[in-house]
């Protein structure tokens, strides 16, 4: 297995553009979500999903989108990029279960800079 | 969700047992508590977890104080790949979202 996966490692973006960070795993795991981790802080929630067809917002949403078509997929989307989305963004999956104990997998990591 | 607190920095020699304090005295009866850990430049990864009873993995052990206020990470026998951040996180078995909710964590340096 693969695990999740991410890419682009790397993105350097200008301010007002729009592009999509990609994840996916190969784990069959319902829920997915999205983390930004800004300098010397610890991972916010920006959005996430329980399964296809379904999402739902996060600690912080604002600017960006998401989609879940397919179970192994979960696209985030920025819409107009601004500099204050410079961040290090980690995709994570589980198995979705009450309790909420199942351990969470996390991906390597996409580092943008927006300018 | 309950607040965990723990020391922002925490220095050990290697192959020497690590204990890193968590205290979570707001803590409810239905939180699970889980530790993760960060290496540079990489996502997390999943620790151990624990709710009453002292947890044992390949990778640490979780005691859990008895009032369950605070809580203890042991590696037992530190190396150079142990250094990285470890979050202490409260997670509620009856929580609607399953998103981990990071603190700063403690940033574990290991010595030669």
């Amino acid at each position: 297995n693969a695990g999740v996966t991410q890419t682009p490692k790397f993105q350097v973006l200008k301010t007002g553009q729009s592009m999509t960070l990609q994840c996916a795993q190969d784990m069959n795991h319902e829920y997915m979500s999205w983390y930004r981790q800004d300098p010397g802080m610890g991972l916010r929630l920006i959005h996430y999903s329980v399964g296809a067809g379904i999402t739902d917002q996060g600690e912080v949403p604002n600017g960006y989108n998401v989609s879940r078509s397919t179970t192994e997929d979960f696209p985030l989307r920025l819409l107009s990029a601004a500099p204050s989305q410079t961040s290090v963004y980690f995709c994570a999956s589980s198995y979705w279960s009450t309790g909420g104990v199942n351990e969470q997998f996390f991906g390597p990591g996409t580092r943008l800079t927006v300018l | 969700d309950a607040k965990t607190t723990q020391p922002n920095s925490m220095e050990s020699n290697e192959e020497e047992p690590v204990h890193l304090p968590c205290n979570h005295s707001t803590i409810s009866g239905t939180d699970y508590i889980h530790w993760y850990r960060q290496l540079p430049s990489q996502g997390p990864e999943y620790v151990i977890h624990g709710l009453t009873s002292n947890v044992n993995n390949r990778m640490a052990s979780l005691a859990i104080a008895e009032d369950r206020k605070s809580s203890t990470l042991i590696l037992h026998r530190a190396t150079l790949r142990d250094a990285a951040v470890y979050y202490c996180i409260l997670r509620d078995v009856g929580g609607s979202a399953r998103q981990l909710t990071f603190g700063s964590g403690t940033q574990l340096t290991v010595l030669p």
